[in-house]
């Protein structure tokens, strides 16, 4: 079973803070990861998505990923009570014919004002 | 938002019955994907349409069943529905289906089976 798995949290940060949410993955042909947020009751929004090795920054949000670790993680500076959501680790498989999304159970992120 | 539209945002089914959700998906995008998230995990493929064909399913029996239309809206089709089938239906449409492509979520159907 190819799984993403991510810190289960909750995870609790003061506003201002950097929040940092992690997820390690199993299926080495996944070549694809995306971040997505998710308020409650409503669907998934995509924050961010990386390729390569390395970070890539988005203004308040970097993710980072490291294949040879098979980890990926996403950063969250001057974090502010907006922010306050799940956050969903994604990876995509580069094999096949079938490009689905592979998702951790998320994160639950809070921010305090 | 995505542009992605889904219908209806709420339904309510009795177990054994059949139920239909809809999804029209972004201008320009010609791929669909369906997922299921129960209440605390992550969303659960079920299956994509590519260009009106089935590009691969998920770990979902026969009874979940779709369809996409040449306009790239899709249907997703649930019979004989089970009380563990409440769930939020989400529908994400892709402007490709490649590894790099990113799929974009619509609101959300929210199911529950009584």
């Amino acid at each position: 079973q190819k799984e993403v798995e991510q810190n289960s949290g909750p995870l609790s940060v003061p506003e201002g803070a950097i929040a940092s949410l992690n997820c390690t993955y199993s299926d080495r042909g996944s070549q694809s990861f995306f971040w997505y947020r998710q308020y409650s009751g409503k669907s998934p929004e995509l924050i961010m998505f990386i390729y390569s090795n390395g970070d890539k920054e988005d203004g308040r949000f970097t993710a980072q990923l490291n294949k040879a670790s098979q980890y990926v993680s996403l950063l969250i500076r001057d974090s502010q009570p907006s922010d306050s959501a799940t956050y969903l680790c994604a990876g995509k498989n580069s094999g096949g014919s079938n490009y689905k999304l592979t998702f951790g159970k998320g994160t639950l992120l809070t921010v305090n004002p | 938002e995505t542009g992605v539209t889904q219908s209806p945002t709420h339904l309510i089914k009795t177990r054994g019955q059949q139920v239909t959700l809809r999804c029209s998906s972004q201008s320009g995008h010609n791929t669909v994907s369906w997922y299921q998230q129960a209440l605390g995990q992550g969303p659960q493929f079920i299956f994509q349409y590519y260009r009106e064909e089935e590009n691969g399913r998920g770990n979902f029996p026969p009874r979940f069943s779709g369809l996409q239309f040449p306009n790239y809206s899709s249907e997703l089709n649930v019979n004989a529905l089970e009380l563990d089938d409440s769930a939020l239906y989400l529908c994400a449409s892709s402007l490709v289906a490649s590894g790099r492509d990113t799929q974009y979520f619509g609101p959300g159907t929210r199911l529950t089976v009584l």
